[in-house]
């Protein structure tokens, strides 16, 4: 089972500041299918990334994934007010598919 | 627009089985693979299980092999999880999404998900 880490467990920012997230996998995943989530207080996930690199249908700009093998990352560029939340990484190149733990975006 | 419905979430005791629906619209369904994932109160997602489009290969996590079993009826645009040997830890909201297509499995569009209670 490829194990997710994600880092930092909580990353405290402000409006407008530059938000870096980092997953990293216990081996590599396969064909760079790592994705990413968002998750809000009692809301469903809602999917951000594909493929590493791929924004999802309607997913702004200001959101970009990168990586490659083992270490993955989700940049904000600039934080909205509703951009604070939980993202989750996922690879799915493997099975079975595993989510990494989470980071918590929040204010500081 | 992408509709996914789940139910038949409840309260069971330690042992109990339950099945769970999700009900789909808005696409071909019959052409994605879907996927279950659930969150326990207060954690993060953990994967479940998924299957191909055609319903013919399923996949699962360590943690239910063995007690779920998942399926599908294309016919009905509906997709199910058997849980069978309920334990404490199955305790969760259980979400149904879509998969990415082209046999990828990444959720794509989830459902509002459905609450499994196992306690006695």
């Amino acid at each position: 089972e490829i194990v997710l880490t994600q880092s930092p467990g909580t990353l405290s920012l402000s409006p407008g500041e530059r938000a870096t997230l980092s997953c990293r996998a216990s081996q590599s995943v396969s064909n760079t299918y790592l994705a990413w989530y968002q998750q809000k207080p009692g809301q469903a996930p809602r999917l951000l990334i594909y493929a590493t690199s791929n924004r999802a249908t309607g997913i702004p700009d200001r959101f970009s994934g990168s990586g490659s093998g083992t270490d993955f990352t989700l940049t904000i560029s600039r934080l909205e007010p509703e951009d604070f939340a939980i993202y989750y990484c996922q690879q799915y190149g493997t099975s079975p598919l595993t989510f990494g733990p989470g980071t918590k975006v929040d204010f500081k | 627009e992408v509709q996914l419905v789940e139910s038949g979430g409840g309260l069971v005791q330690p042992g109990g089985s339950l099945r769970l629906s999700c009900t789909a619209s808005g696409f071909t369904f019959s052409s994605y693979g879907m996927n279950w994932v659930r969150q326990a109160p207060g954690k993060g997602l953990e994967w479940v299980s998924a299957i191909v489009a055609s319903g013919s290969v399923p996949f699962y996590a360590d943690s239910v092999m063995g007690r779920f079993t998942i399926s599908r009826d294309n016919s009905k645009n509906t997709l199910y999880l058997e849980m069978n040997g309920l334990r404490v830890e199955d305790t969760a909201i259980y979400y149904c999404a879509k998969g990415g297509g082209s046999g990828t499995y990444y959720c794509e569009s989830w459902g509002q998900g459905t609450l499994v209670t196992v306690s006695s």
